[in-house]
């Protein structure tokens, strides 16, 4: 059975750098499409960027070149750093599969909780 | 990016009820649409996939249609497990946009 499993700091302080890593069970993540979303309060879910695996990455423009993902294939994990947070950075943040990028996410991890807050 | 409104934002509903999600998307996404169901302290779940393809393991009480712009979910049958926020998904093109969410809670 594939998991995903999101781990990290809970609290980063305004302007630090946040840094998520997702560890894949069950499964090569040299296969699929990875992806970060994030859930904030009171909005909706926000996509941040994927790692294929073949290495292709893309991000939303809308987090302005803060995000930077990067996966480490020998520890079956990918990972996420958003530099320059503020309180609108504040989500559970998600780790989740596709099976390319022209897919659904079929599966997700539960999600990572954090906060910024000095 | 294809801006994706969805309504109503949230609805109250009894078990055994039929429910309707719409979700509108500011231009033709022709079938690349997504239906999550998300609930506090668990990992989303997909429901429906190219707008009316149920995943597998997904009860058959959830459903999906539309066309182009336009898009629903429904529950024929209203379980307790259901409760939670539901979101859709374009996949036509980057980036991946959702849409604001529907809550569902019971009356």
């Amino acid at each position: 059975q594939v998991q995903l499993h999101e781990s990290g700091p809970g609290l980063v302080k305004p302007s630090g750098t946040l840094s998520l890593t997702c560890t894949v069970s069950g499964d090569s993540i040299n296969s699929y499409y990875w992806s970060w979303i994030r859930l904030a309060p009171g909005k909706g879910l926000e996509w941040i960027a994927y790692i294929s695996f073949s290495g292709t990455i893309n991000y939303n423009p809308s987090l302005s070149n803060r995000a930077t993902i990067s996966r480490d294939t020998s520890k079956n994990q990918v990972s996420l750093n958003l530099t320059s947070v503020t309180a609108a950075d504040a989500a559970i943040y998600y780790c989740a599969r596709a099976g390319q990028i022209w897919s659904p996410f079929d599966l997700w991890g539960q999600g990572a909780l954090v906060t910024v807050s000095s | 990016d294809i801006q994706m409104t969805q309504s109503p934002a949230s609805l109250s509903a009894s078990v055994g009820d039929s429910v309707t999600i719409t979700c509108q998307a500011n231009q033709d996404i022709t079938n690349f649409l997504n239906w999550y169901q998300v609930t506090p302290g668990k990992a989303p779940k997909l429901l429906v996939y190219d707008k009316s393809n149920l995943e597998t393991g997904v009860p058959s009480r959830f459903s999906g249609s539309g066309t182009g712009t336009h898009f629903t979910l429904t529950i024929s049958s209203l379980h307790p497990e259901d409760l939670g926020t539901y979101y859709c998904q374009q996949y036509d093109r980057l980036p991946l946009t959702f849409g604001g969410g529907t809550k569902v809670d019971l009356k």
